[in-house]
């Protein structure tokens, strides 16, 4: 079935570093993938989109890049801090889904001071 | 301007009983999605509605569960006869429009416990 899916289920850094958290993804429809944060007991948090007809976007210290060719999505955070520290999920959107997005596993980020 | 409003944002039933789970869009948005949430997993799409309309159930179990987004007042989730399955956090999201990009602003959930 289709599917939106993480390659790690936790990464670790130095406060300071830059973190990248991958995402794959199965549907070669999909138009726009969209990038959430999600911090304990909280509803996610839009960070950053892309619409499929883009390799690449970025936002202030975030980079979103998109890789059609081997389905394969990836949120980096330049100069992570300790905020940063939250599950971060990928989704993805299709016209012809309507407006639902279909969210991956996530991705548990933790900042070390 | 508030953002998207959920109560109570926890809830704790038995099993048996009903749970209602509220929603109130952001201003101004009147399309409505829930999201259903278990334990360390993603969110998985339910319902869409707009006032008084269901445009997408695709990811509704088809008995207990129900939804409606009246011409006033909150949308509503409904789980009847709960089942300690149902257990999770549900969120709801709202955005101003249909189509895309379509950004979804989230509630920040209400944590349903089945005992």
């Amino acid at each position: 079935g289709e599917s939106v899916g993480l390659h790690l289920p936790t990464l670790s850094v130095q406060e300071g570093d830059n973190s990248i958290i991958n995402c794959a993804y199965s549907n070669s429809a999909s138009d726009y993938f969209i990038w959430y944060k999600q911090e304990s007991g909280k509803g996610p948090q839009f960070i950053i989109d892309i619409r499929s007809n883009m390799d690449k976007r970025q936002g202030q210290r975030v980079t979103v890049l998109l890789n059609k060719t081997v389905k394969h999505l990836s949120l980096q955070i330049a100069a992570t801090q300790p905020g940063d520290s939250a599950v971060y999920f990928c989704a993805e959107n299709r016209e012809t889904s309507g407006s639902r997005l279909t969210f991956g596993e996530g991705t548990q980020l933790t900042v070390n001071p | 301007n508030a953002g998207v409003m959920q109560n109570p944002r926890h809830l704790v039933r038995r099993r048996g009983q009903e749970a209602r789970l509220r929603c109130s869009p952001m201003k101004g948005h009147s399309h409505v999605y829930w999201y259903r949430q278990l334990p360390e997993e993603g969110l998985k799409f339910m319902v869409y509605l707009q006032k008084e309309n269901i445009i997408d159930e695709s990811g509704m179990p088809k008995e207990r569960f129900s939804a409606e987004f009246p011409k006033e007042g909150p949308s509503i989730l409904r789980i009847q006869q709960v089942v300690r399955g149902d257990s999770a956090a549900y969120f709801c999201a709202s955005s101003p429009y249909w189509g895309l990009p379509n950004e979804q602003f989230f509630g920040p959930g209400t944590r349903l416990t089945v005992l």
